[in-house]
């Protein structure tokens, strides 16, 4: 159990335009989302935390405007990366929380890879 | 969001040899925790240690933890090329609600055949 999956697993776009990005907890439903990114073989920076009904909370430097945050259900957020740059470009990842009992449980989706041209 | 320094920062090895892995933080934690990455995919989840707990094993895996250094280390035993990854620690605060994780840097751990 508790299986978080991401669609697409690479997406290569042009500069200007939008993607979105979906992560899907399979078989549990997520108090909480994360959403990550993570520049080649650097660790990974949080980039909000969303829960479901409410507007995300964007860490410091995150243009929220930028990087438009859906939590729509308990087992679906996405994120758009709006009018995409090639800076970018990088590896997206998001986790999906639960409650296990005294404290909470994330579980990591596989990444999605953005190439912006 | 990262508060975690891993020492070494890149670590190279035999088979059959002991990776050890250090990780140093800054804030009173709830627990610890070390993933694993392989190139270019998700986190896996390897083990927690909660601030109470000192030493834990799972399989080829022994986690320590020193909360008066504020250090912890990952030890995998008789290494595998399969071990061969990225691997990372980290932290939830005390108090935390949402049990947000603080990454460190990561040690890139290779394990030669």
């Amino acid at each position: 159990g508790a299986v978080v999956s991401q669609h697409p697993s690479w997406v290569i776009c042009k500069s200007g335009t939008s993607v979105k990005i979906e992560c899907r907890s399979l078989d549990f439903q997520a108090t909480t989302m994360f959403w990550y990114r993570q520049f080649p073989k650097q660790s990974l920076m949080l980039m909000a935390t969303s829960n479901e009904g409410s507007k995300a909370t964007y860490e410091q430097g995150v243009e929220k405007d930028k990087f438009l945050i859906n939590h729509a259900s308990l087992t679906l957020s996405t994120l758009t990366v709006t009018s995409a740059h090639p800076e970018d470009s990088s590896f997206y990842i998001c986790s999906a929380s639960r409650l296990a009992g005294a404290y909470n449980e994330q579980f990591f989706g596989p990444g999605t890879r953005l190439t912006v041209l | 969001s990262q508060q975690g320094e891993e020492d070494p920062q890149a670590l190279s090895i035999q088979e059959g040899e002991n990776a050890t892995m250090n990780c140093s933080y800054k804030t009173s934690i709830n627990n610890l925790q070390w993933y694993r990455q392989n190139s270019g995919r998700g986190l896996v989840h390897l083990i927690l240690i909660r601030s109470n707990e000192r030493e834990k094993h799972s399989g080829r895996l022994r986690v320590t933890l020193d909360t008066s250094k504020k250090s912890s280390s990952l030890l995998i035993t008789a290494s595998r090329a399969a071990d061969t990854a990225s691997y990372f620690c980290a932290t939830v605060d005390r108090g935390s609600t949402l049990g947000r994780l603080y990454f460190g840097r990561g040690t890139q751990l290779t394990v030669w055949p």
